[in-house]
């Protein structure tokens, strides 16, 4: 069974501050989705990733693949109270993309 | 952008009772899904659709059905609601403009069962 393990589970910072948040495999996956929900809303589509080793920018927003394609990372620098959500990364597996694999996500909260 | 409109989005019900959640599409995406989210659990897919009458069950599809008869509409069916069933509903579309597979999802249904 495929699994993607997320890290840490809660966050809680000041604003200003940079912080990393990981999403972990022993799969591989041809391509990893990064997502935003914030509260009584559906998550919100932030970024792909389908190259081992890509680097993705998003404004403040950093996302990694790792090269072996099993991990990735989300990186924010100066993080603002906009950025208060729920993160959720998503892989896809290689030859059936139609059912992702979810990980369970991580919290953050940016205090002002 | 796509647009889902989920309904209704708040729901109270008795254990028993039938229970239908509707999706509703306006772009013609070929793919639908159906997920509950529950805390410790993340996103869990129920069922999902490739077409008009083409349906497939996901992870957690047993207390569940689903149609799809028109292109814009997915329905989510619990035929004997149970309080294991009371979940936060999310309709999701798949972006065929996206890279691989991404999903744009609705607003999400609260479904409380008592």
């Amino acid at each position: 069974t495929q699994l993607l393990e997320q890290s840490p589970q809660f966050l809680s910072i000041q604003e200003g501050e940079n912080l990393t948040v990981y999403c972990n495999s022993s799969s591989v996956f041809s391509s990893l989705q990064w997502y935003r929900q914030e509260p009584g809303e559906g998550p919100v589509l932030l970024v792909t990733v389908v190259t081992g080793g890509e680097v993705k920018k998003l404004k403040r927003l950093t996302f990694q693949f790792g090269d072996a394609r099993k991990d990735s990372s989300l990186h924010i620098t100066a993080a603002q109270p906009g950025d208060t959500g729920l993160y959720l990364c998503a892989g896809a597996g290689a030859g059936n993309n139609r059912k992702l694999i979810w990980g369970l996500g991580t919290s953050l909260a940016v205090n002002p | 952008d796509a647009g889902i409109t989920q309904s209704p989005r708040h729901k109270v019900t008795e254990t028993g009772t039938p229970v239908t959640l509707r999706c509703h599409q306006t772009e013609n995406h070929r793919y639908m899904y159906w997920y509950r989210q529950d805390p410790g659990h993340g996103l869990r897919l129920i069922h999902y659709s490739y077409g008009v009458k083409d349906t497939d069950k996901g992870e957690v599809s047993d207390g569940y059905s689903v149609s799809r008869s028109k292109t814009e509409d997915f329905l989510l069916t619990l035929e004997s609601a149970t309080s294991s069933q009371t979940s936060v509903y999310f309709c999701a579309i798949r972006m065929t403009s996206g890279t691989v597979g991404e999903l744009f999802f609705g607003e999400g249904s609260r479904l409380t069962v008592l």
